[in-house]
């Protein structure tokens, strides 16, 4: 397998505009997180899904924020409309079960 | 929710010195991971500890988790440029579901 794969790896858009993250999970796996990274705030989860369905959405800051997992295979993170103070590292990761989750490389957005 | 408090927050160390990490929870942990992240990448899976007392080492790197698992540390050994990096423990809440949160992470650096 070749691991949670996210896209797109670098994102730049301006204020204002929709921003759609994707993450492909490991084939398998039941649980799909996704997570933003800040020098301040550090790591933080925002959503997460199991079997596709989400169970705790809390850490998602604001309405502009939204997450679908319309498959096993397929999530998306999709920001409407975009701040500058959303430009951070977006990860997703998967993992099966209650055993250690796998991290995709990662999106790094730029919001000007 | 589960507060991971890490430190500490930064770590400049001299190559083929010791040193050690702290993760400290507010609540039991159910499930405690070490991962590493060298900037902009994503996260690699170090070790994962579920047991009071349970301790795991791999080459030059020790984990533990305290009997009332509430703590854990890394230790590193003889430290190399190799080992420099952010590290982050993350920890699963208990209950049905895997929510798996993270520390603020360590930022190590290693001076050769």
């Amino acid at each position: 397998d070749a691991g949670v794969i996210q896209s797109p790896r670098h994102e730049v858009t301006e204020m204002g505009q929709e921003v759609t993250l994707r993450c492909k999970p490991i084939s398998g796996h039941d649980y799909l997180f996704w997570y933003r990274q800040t020098m301040m705030r550090g790591l933080e989860l925002l959503i997460y899904f199991n079997n596709n369905v989400p169970i705790d959405d809390s850490g998602m800051p604001e309405d502009r924020f939204s997450a679908k997992m319309p498959n096993a295979s397929f999530s998306t993170l999709k920001i409407q409309p975009s701040e500058p103070r959303d430009s951070a590292v977006y990860f997703c990761a998967s993992s099966l079960g209650y055993t250690l989750a796998f991290f995709g490389q990662g999106t790094r957005l730029t919001v000007v | 929710s589960q507060e991971l408090e890490q430190s500490p927050q930064s770590l400049i160390v001299q190559e083929g010195k010791n040193l050690t990490i702290n993760c400290t929870s507010s609540k039991t942990l159910y499930g405690l991971y070490w991962y590493k992240q060298k900037y902009g990448e994503g996260l690699i899976f170090l070790m994962m500890l579920q047991k009071g007392g349970e301790e795991k080492s791999h080459e030059k790197i020790t984990a533990k988790l305290d009997e009332k698992k509430q703590q854990s540390s890394l230790h590193i050994t003889a430290s190399q440029p190799s080992h420099a990096g952010i590290y982050l423990c993350g920890a699963v809440s208990g209950g049905s579901n895997y929510k798996l949160t993270f520390g603020k992470g360590t930022l190590l650096t290693v001076n050769p």
